[in-house]
């Protein structure tokens, strides 16, 4: 059964910091992995979606990596700016899966200080 | 905006209540799914429709009632909740259900902004 992992759960930085949010999948048979953004009491924006076959894809400030024989992928995020305060979500899209059922971790809920 | 409004976005209900959640997408999309949130879980699917025809249910219980008449719109019908059923309602769209290959980003999903529900 797929599992998806995000670490750590909660994380605060101050304003203008570089930084990287953490997935982790056990199952590496994916289609790709999307990494969304949830604000408090929202629903989510999709940020970056990875093909399988892509090992990184790029959207402003935001670069996301994936490495799929480690089941391992990263949000990085530069120069952060309080508007980026929010929970970031990892999703995958899994080989013998429902249609259409993205895989959740938890979230890594970020604060970025003025 | 994302295209895809949900309403209402907060509902009180008591057990014995029977109440509708409503999604629309404005964005031509022909897959639309109903997602649940609850605190300290992951989001869980619960419902996929491609071209008005439900392609999944996730071992919902049937106190949830999906409907979708058309492409743009999804119902979910709700009848003698929990308290465990409180909870943020997502409702989400995409071009395809997908795979799309390498360069396709049919099955990007997009999110409403939810419905925030509470069983009394």
């Amino acid at each position: 059964k797929q599992e998806v992992t995000q670490i750590p759960a909660a994380l605060s930085v101050p304003e203008g910091e570089n930084l990287v949010l953490n997935c982790s999948f056990t199952d590496s048979a994916i289609y790709n992995l999307q990494w969304f953004r949830q604000d408090p009491g929202k629903g989510l924006t999709s940020l970056l979606l990875i093909q399988s076959s892509q090992r990184e894809q790029t959207s402003g400030r935001l670069n996301a990596s994936l490495d799929k024989s480690s089941g391992r992928s990263t949000l990085y995020i530069a120069a952060s700016q309080p508007g980026d305060s929010a929970t970031y979500l990892c999703a995958v899209k899994a080989y013998g899966g429902s249609q259409g059922n993205l895989i959740f971790g938890k979230g890594t809920k970020l604060s970025v200080k003025p | 905006e994302t295209g895809v409004t949900q309403t209402p976005r907060h509902l009180v209900m008591g057990m014995t209540n029977k109440k509708s959640l409503k999604c629309e997408q404005h964005l031509g999309h022909n897959a639309m799914y109903w997602y649940k949130q609850s605190a300290k879980k992951p989001l869980e699917l619960m419902f996929v429709y491609s071209l008005e025809e439900r392609v999944e249910n996730n071992s919902v219980p049937s106190r949830f009632s999906p409907e979708c008449p058309n492409s743009s719109h999804l119902f979910l019908h709700l009848h003698t909740l929990q308290p465990e059923d409180s909870a943020l309602y997502l409702c989400a769209s995409s071009q395809d259900l997908g795979p799309s290959g390498v360069f396709g980003n049919r099955e990007t999903q997009y999110f409403g902004p939810g419905t925030r529900l509470l069983v009394l």
